[in-house]
């Protein structure tokens, strides 16, 4: 078990570039999430998976905004045009919910990958 | 909507003295409570969580937090602070149902100094 893995974890882009962060969660967790974080405030929610599909999108994650995971394994987070207050650590985390299993909430988080956008 | 407030962005102790980070909750349902910690430039490592059970949890590191439903709280404390525990400390709410997304506060700041 290798914990969930994030690339790159630190990326320098201008405005109006497009980025992509992947992410690789551990390999039996079926639930993928996205989170974004900037200075001094906690982790807020952008998306979840369960296995490929999407199930919920906060009102954070705009049209410039997608998210894939197209074999219900990694996940993908693109930014198009991106702006300066894009300028985050963009957090993965995975878990895994499988049939009765107590849904308890458990997130295990990658390190993040850190976007500045000049 | 769930949410938690952290009182203290910053919270200074000297070694070897009592820690202690507050967090209060809202929920309309019965919460899942959650303790992480982020040391810089890494992720959120779990501490302890709540999830209906005992009320007084214990976690990784010495850490322990108690919940109290009448005061809406999940303090989280540690008798005897070490500055390996330096980092910021972030409490997080869920509810069964809830999709395991979790709601954050804004983190709470430790300083551990000699």
């Amino acid at each position: 078990d290798t914990g969930v893995s994030q690339d790159p974890r630190h990326k320098i882009t201008k405005r109006g570039q497009n980025v992509t962060f992947r992410c690789d969660p551990i390999s039996e967790h079926n639930r993928l999430y996205w989170y974004r974080q900037t200075l001094g405030q906690g982790p807020e929610f952008l998306t979840y998976f369960q296995n490929e599909a999407q199930l919920e999108k906060s009102r954070l994650l705009s049209d410039r905004f997608s998210a894939e995971r197209p074999k219900g394994s990694f996940s993908t987070l693109e930014i198009q045009r991106t702006e300066q207050g894009d300028s985050a650590m963009y957090l993965c985390a995975s878990s895994s919910l499988w049939g009765r299993q107590v849904d308890t909430g458990e997130l295990f988080f990658g390190e993040g990958s850190r976007l500045t956008v000049l | 909507a769930q949410s938690v407030t952290q009182l203290g962005s910053h919270v200074s102790v000297s070694e070897g003295a009592l820690v202690l980070l507050r967090c209060n909750y809202s929920s309309s349902v019965p919460p899942y409570l959650f303790w992480y910690v982020q040391y810089p430039n890494q992720g959120l490592q779990l501490l302890l969580k709540y999830t209906s059970a005992a009320t007084l949890v214990k976690g990784i590191n010495g850490f322990e937090a108690e919940f109290k439903k009448s005061e809406t709280s999940f303090h989280l404390t540690k008798p005897s602070a070490h500055m390996s525990d330096a980092a910021e400390y972030f409490c997080a709410v869920t509810h069964t149902g809830g999709g395991n997304k979790l709601t954050f506060g804004t983190g709470t700041q430790l300083k551990v100094e000699l």
